[in-house]
């Protein structure tokens, strides 16, 4: 499709539950990126994918947060045992390529509260 | 080290012209990017600048100096509608990550 499509809009978790949100990006799009946004606007960027390889994760939590892109399936984050601070809304992107020119086309973002 | 910065907040009247102003330290520079975004909503691509000078598109204009790492989003004849946050962001090359600023809320009133 011609759209980012995030699933779902709103989660809703205990604290050390897991979250799991999904994303399927455009169609002949290559990248896939994962971003947190928290209060006053700020995007912090957690994990890239090239296909269904990891691209970069060096912004990635990774004693509790996991993600995958697998082929025809849509790409996931995973956050186990949530904590109070990992209520954001967290927004996916994909690009066709990256370099030059290439922007990102976001998804409608998952609102996550861990209460 | 990485830093973008902009205003946190914005005030305009409908009609008017207002300049959102964008500062930007990066390792290394592929382009320059502002979005909009509404509360609530994702954000939406709104222009490009990878050369220095102005970029215009309608209502929205942007300018890129590279040697002074300085962009502006200037939007004209304001409408309520155009009440948002605004994102600068900057492609870093030696990363190939977009790195955001923190957004400038603009509120238009009547």
């Amino acid at each position: 499709g011609e759209e980012v499509a995030q699933t779902p809009k709103h989660l809703v978790r205990g604290e050390g539950q897991k979250a799991k949100l999904y994303c399927a990006p455009i169609k002949g799009h290559s990248y896939v990126f994962w971003y947190q946004q928290v209060l006053k606007n700020e995007f912090k960027f957690l994990i890239s994918f090239q296909n269904e390889n990891v691209f970069d994760e060096t912004g990635m939590p990774k004693e509790r947060f996991s993600a995958k892109c697998l082929p025809n399936s849509p790409c996931s984050l995973e956050i186990q045992a949530t904590k109070l601070e990992d209520s954001a809304v967290y927004f996916c992107a994909s690009s066709q390529s990256i370099g030059r020119g290439y922007g990102y086309t976001f998804g409608s973002g998952t609102r996550l509260t861990v209460v | 080290g990485q830093n973008i910065d902009q205003p946190t907040e914005m005030t305009a009247t409908e009609g008017a012209i207002v300049q959102i102003n964008c500062t930007y330290q990066t390792s290394g520079f592929n382009g320059l990017f502002w979005y909009q975004q509404h509360a609530g909503e994702a954000p939406t691509f709104l222009s490009y600048n990878v050369l220095d000078g102005l970029e215009e598109k309608g209502r929205f204009s942007s300018f890129l100096s590279r040697s002074k790492g300085y962009s502006y989003l200037l939007l004209k004849e304001l409408q309520m509608k155009d009440s948002a946050s605004y994102l600068c962001a900057v492609r870093d090359s030696s990363t190939d990550k977009l790195i955001f600023g923190t957004g400038t809320r603009l509120q238009v009133f009547p």
